[in-house]
């Protein structure tokens, strides 16, 4: 099946610093996808990208679907305490109405004030 | 608040026993999934029901099943539980597309 390699495991980082986390893959994604999990919560949708090349923000996050649909990458600029929690990646594939997520194994990120 | 609703959010029961979660999705989603965390596995698509119908199948072990009512929620069967199926499960909905929006999971715990 599937595999996606997410990276970096986890990150320390002062407040303010601008962040960058990517994945790859091994197989083709028709959508990549980035969830962020709080302890307690499930994962939260920040950004989903539909074809290769696009490049989307959401006020301080921006990411982008590569080029060769096996790749996508996530940055965050100007942290704050409240972005502390496990970034994922997820490819998508679809065929039909059939839709299975692949995650990536996750960033922890960690903001210093 | 994604609009998932999972119930019950802990659950603890002894090796052996079954268990059934269950996942109301958001109005007017189609499609429920299923999906299993573990420490040492991560985040692992089990199954896809789309409006009451399977639609696509991961790693789902045969001690497990799933099925989707025509009210559109959904139910996780687990059967003949060991330890290892300690986890937490989360159910996500999606309109026909694409995006798909997680409840805050169900946290089981087997003794």
């Amino acid at each position: 099946g599937q595999q996606l390699n997410q990276s970096p495991q986890s990150m320390f980082i002062q407040e303010g610093e601008d962040v960058s986390m990517n994945c790859t893959s091994s197989s083709i994604f028709n959508t990549w996808l980035w969830y962020k999990q709080e302890p307690g919560e499930g994962p939260v949708l920040l950004i989903a990208l539909y074809k290769a090349g696009e490049l989307t923000s959401n006020g301080r996050l921006t990411a982008q679907f590569g080029i060769t649909r096996k790749d996508s990458f996530l940055n965050i600029s100007a942290s704050i305490p409240s972005d502390v929690g496990i970034y994922f990646c997820a490819g998508q594939l679809t065929s039909g109405s059939a839709r299975q997520l692949t995650f990536g194994s996750g960033t922890q990120l960690t903001v210093l004030p | 608040d994604s609009g998932v609703t999972q119930t019950p959010k802990h659950l603890i029961t002894a090796t052996g026993q079954r268990v059934t979660l269950r996942c109301s999705p958001r109005s007017g989603d189609l499609s429920v999934y299923w999906y299993q965390q573990s420490l040492d596995q991560g985040l692992q698509f089990l199954i896809q029901y789309y409006n009451g119908e399977e639609r696509a199948k991961g790693n789902i072990l045969e001690r497990f099943s799933a099925q989707q009512f025509p009210d559109l929620h959904s139910e996780l069967n687990l059967s003949s539980l060991e330890l290892g199926d300690s986890a937490l499960y989360f159910c996500a909905s999606s309109p026909w597309g694409l995006e798909a929006f997680f409840g805050q999971g169900t946290r089981l715990t087997v003794v």
